[in-house]
Parts: C-alpha cells; structure tokens; sequence
C-alpha cells in the first residue's frame, strides 16, 4: 500500500543553519504530496505540496521538490529561524484521499 | 471563514465514560476526517466522511463512533472511555470534485486533549 518514511528527529540546528528533511514514498500512481507543520500547543497546517512530478513547492522559505525518479520529496530550507522550531510531517492521499502521514520530524532551532 | 473548530479544547474523561468531540467546518468540504495523535507520534485515522449520511472506518476505529448527519458536521463519539485513548483529537476537512479520493489540502482543526483516568 501507499506509505510515507521520513527521517527521524529530533533534528537541533543553530539559527542560520541549513535544514533538510528526507521523505522517500511508495504509492501507485503519482498522488499529489505535501508536507504539513505542526507547532507547539496547535493543529496541523499545510507548509506546501506539489501535485505533479518536478513540480516545486515553497512557502516561507522552505522548498521541495517532486522527484518521481527517486520517489522523494525532502524539505529543505536555506536558513532556519527560532521561529521554524516545530515538527514537519511528511504525507500523500491513497487513491481515495486518506492521508499517509510520516512519523514526523521534531526540528529545534537553537539562537 | 472560521475553517475547523473543534470543542472542547480538553477534557478529563473517568473510565467509561462517553463523550462527544464536537467538529464543524464552514469551507462546505465534503471530506472529512478524525486522527488521532499519540505523544511523540504521527496521525492515526480513527473514520472519515466522503460525504452527509456516508462514513467508512480508518486505521484505528475500535471504541469510537461517528455519525455525518451533515456538510458542516462531524462528531466523533466514544462510548466507554479507556486509558488507550488518551490522545490528541484532530478533525480535518478537504475537497473532492471526483468520485473518488480527495487529493486536495486537508485543513485542520486545533485538535483537542483527551486525558481518560
């Protein structure tokens, strides 16, 4: 079945740093995919998503990239802010729009 | 728009005791979804919606009920409370123009804190 594997956290950066979060999928067919960010004390919220292969996604500085080559969709982002500390999930629809979430990826970002 | 709201925010259940977590969204989305999500962990799918009068078992259903008597409306009961299921409850909502399967951005409520003692 469709799933999602996302590398394990935490992840603890200095500000400034440069970030990156792996997540390869396995899926039939070419589902959109997305990564969702969850801060402390709330709910979920979509980050970005690409529906198509090679399509880039980006959204306060963070980016990611469709790779139907390698089935992979890492995060990345140039330079972290304290205010980036939060957990990342990593998640595709089956064919009938259930979501595959990744374990989730603490990053804490450090002054 | 007020998107997903969710009450209560936190709740202290005893053993067997019953509750309703109340969800509602205003994007009138035909999609909706109920996760849960344990310390330290991603979301589970507890049921979802496709639609009013249609709702179809998730990942981990035992010991929850739903019911989707309407578009804005998703309450998720419990029936006889157990320590497993303290957690975090996360309703969501999304859009489907097709038949089957909603590729669209899920939209989150801000969840709430279930503690079962």
């Amino acid at each position: 079945g469709d799933s999602v594997t996302q590398m394990e956290g935490p992840v603890t950066l200095s500000e400034e740093a440069f970030l990156t979060i792996n997540c390869t999928y396995t899926a039939t067919g070419y589902p959109s995919l997305f990564w969702y960010v969850q801060y402390p004390g709330e709910g979920l919220q979509l980050l970005l998503k690409a529906t198509k292969a090679d399509d880039k996604g980006s959204n306060k500085g963070f980016e990611a990239t469709y790779r139907k080559e390698t089935t992979s969709f890492h995060l990345e982002k140039g330079s972290v802010q304290v205010s980036d500390s939060a957990v990342y999930f990593c998640a595709l629809p089956d064919s009938w729009g259930k979501l595959q979430f990744g374990a989730g990826t603490q990053v804490v970002v450090t002054p | 728009n007020a998107g997903v709201t969710q009450t209560p925010k936190f709740r202290i259940l005893k053993i067997g005791q019953s509750m309703t977590l109340q969800c509602a969204q205003d994007m009138n989305h035909n999609y909706m979804y109920w996760y849960r999500q344990d310390p330290g962990m991603g979301l589970k799918l507890i049921y979802y919606s496709v639609g009013a009068g249609i709702t179809d078992k998730g990942e981990v259903p035992n010991g929850y009920n739903v019911s989707r008597s309407t578009t804005e409306d998703f309450p998720l009961r419990l029936e006889l409370a157990a320590p497993s299921q303290t957690s975090v409850y996360f309703c969501a909502s999304s859009y489907s123009s097709g038949r089957q399967g909603s590729q669209e951005t899920q939209y989150f409520g801000p969840g709430t804190r279930l503690l079962v003692l």
